[in-house]
């Protein structure tokens, strides 16, 4: 069975451009949720989505969007991108509809703004 | 609102020993705990997960324990090796809201 899968694992980005980061589940698998990783920070909430709509929202500004298709995979937008917006963003999947199970990341994007 | 936090930040044992690690929270209203795996620059691997009415679940040489009444959780790890070098996340689930992370522990085991 196939792990989350995150793409692209990479992107360099200038600062007021816009980055789109996509993530497939677990086949079966209809929650996603959205995480940021910074050293400094640690791992923040972003979204998170279920059966297309989204279930929770982190403290994060309005650049920060994201989208459940009906297959289950996800997008996130980022735009006017910002030096702070330089991090790793992972993506988890669960089985779980109550939302209470066990939780998969995938390997991430590695987001750097210049 | 829930905080999870990590001692040592940072842990360095030689091989073969046996270690623990902690976790702590502050509210004991959990749906479950679940200890990560994270190694430089990877996403995260799940290694066990606890629910709230589980005393301790294990995998291998991995033993995790959670009581909920201290707001506590170990993770014990035995005959370490090289290869269990990485960081290591707690994280607890406080109901119908997001998986709160702990900041880590960054552990090295030496050859």
């Amino acid at each position: 069975k196939a792990g989350v899968t995150q793409t692209p694992r990479y992107l360099i980005k200038t600062r007021g451009q816009q980055v789109t980061l996509s993530c497939s589940p677990i086949s079966g698998h209809r929650s996603v949720s959205w995480y940021q990783q910074t050293p400094g920070q640690g791992l923040q909430f972003l979204f998170e989505y279920f059966s297309e709509t989204q279930r929770n929202k982190g403290n994060f500004p309005g650049r920060f969007s994201g989208r459940q298709f009906s297959n289950s995979r996800s997008e996130m937008n980022v735009s006017t991108l910002e030096l702070g917006d330089s991090a790793l963003y992972l993506c988890a999947s669960s089985g779980d509809s109550a939302n209470t199970g066990e939780l998969f990341f995938g390997e991430g994007s590695r987001l750097t703004v210049l | 609102k829930q905080e999870v936090t990590q001692i040592p930040a940072a842990l360095s044992v030689p091989e073969g020993e046996n270690l623990v690690l902690n976790c702590s929270f502050t509210d004991s209203a959990i749906y479950n705990l679940q200890w990560f795996r994270q190694d430089p620059g990877k996403g995260l691997t799940s290694l066990l997960l606890i629910q709230s009415s589980q005393r301790e679940q294990t995998s291998g040489r991995l033993n995790a324990s959670l009581d909920k009444s201290s707001g506590r959780s170990t993770l014990y790890i035995a005959a370490s090796q090289p290869g269990d070098s990485a960081t290591y996340l707690c994280a607890v689930k406080p109901g119908n809201t997001p998986l709160v992370f702990g900041k880590g522990t960054r552990l090295s085991v030496i050859a």
